[in-house]
């Protein structure tokens, strides 16, 4: 069965610090990877990944994916208090079916 | 607004009764997605339509649960004689199919059995 597994389930750090999430899957017909960032309610996009090596980046925020080793990773870096959230990952297949981890729960102390 | 529309944002029930939400994607998108999430863990599945055709229903889901998108645009998830196993919050996604793009999500229905 398709599974995606995030790690650390939970993450506390400081203001500054930087922080590398993990995700990693198992699916049978991979298309693309997704990273949403959830606060109170909807998850809210952040990156779609396909293709292996090519960076993607949005401010403070950047992923990459490895297709040969199937995982993702996400860095935050200079981290701000707004940036705790719980940080969800995402697999779709070429059924367009879409099946998440159980997120990753950042927490930055001010 | 152009973005994924659900209702109730929340309901409280006794068990025992039926409840019905409401999702209305957005307008151009094909692909609609139902997921039920809980406190601590990622959104779970439950089924997804391409226009009105549902293509999967998860095998967790209990038979108690339907889902229905009857003229490919709003659709409705219904679950009958709820328990309190079924509190949790329903979210709702949409996306454009066969264009790899993401799935955009509802504020979601936050469901309380009592």
């Amino acid at each position: 069965e398709d599974k995606v597994v995030q790690s650390p389930l939970s993450l506390v750090v400081h203001e500054g610090d930087t922080v590398t999430l993990n995700c990693s899957y198992e699916v049978t017909n991979f298309r693309s990877l997704l990273w949403y960032k959830q606060e109170k309610k909807a998850p809210t996009f952040l990156f779609m990944l396909t293709s292996s090596g090519i960076e993607k980046k949005s401010g403070r925020l950047s992923s990459i994916l490895d297709k040969k080793e199937l995982f993702s990773i996400l860095n935050i870096t200079a981290t701000q208090t707004g940036d705790s959230a719980v940080y969800l990952c995402a697999v779709v297949g070429w059924d367009d079916k879409i099946i998440f981890g159980k997120g990753t729960r950042l927490h930055i102390l001010p | 607004d152009t973005g994924v529309s659900q209702d109730p944002r929340h309901k409280i029930t006794k068990r025992g009764q039926n409840v019905t939400f409401r999702c209305d994607p957005i307008s151009e998108h094909n692909r609609l997605y139902w997921y039920r999430q809980t406190l601590g863990q990622g959104p779970e599945f439950l089924t997804y339509f391409q226009n009105e055709a549902q293509l999967e229903k998860s095998r967790l889901l209990s038979d108690r649960f339907s889902a229905e998108r009857p003229k490919g645009s709003f659709s409705t998830l219904e679950i009958q004689r709820t328990e309190q196993g079924d509190s949790a919050m329903y979210l709702c996604a949409s996306s454009r199919p066969q264009m790899n793009t993401e799935a955009f999500f509802g504020q979601g229905t936050r469901l309380t059995v009592v």
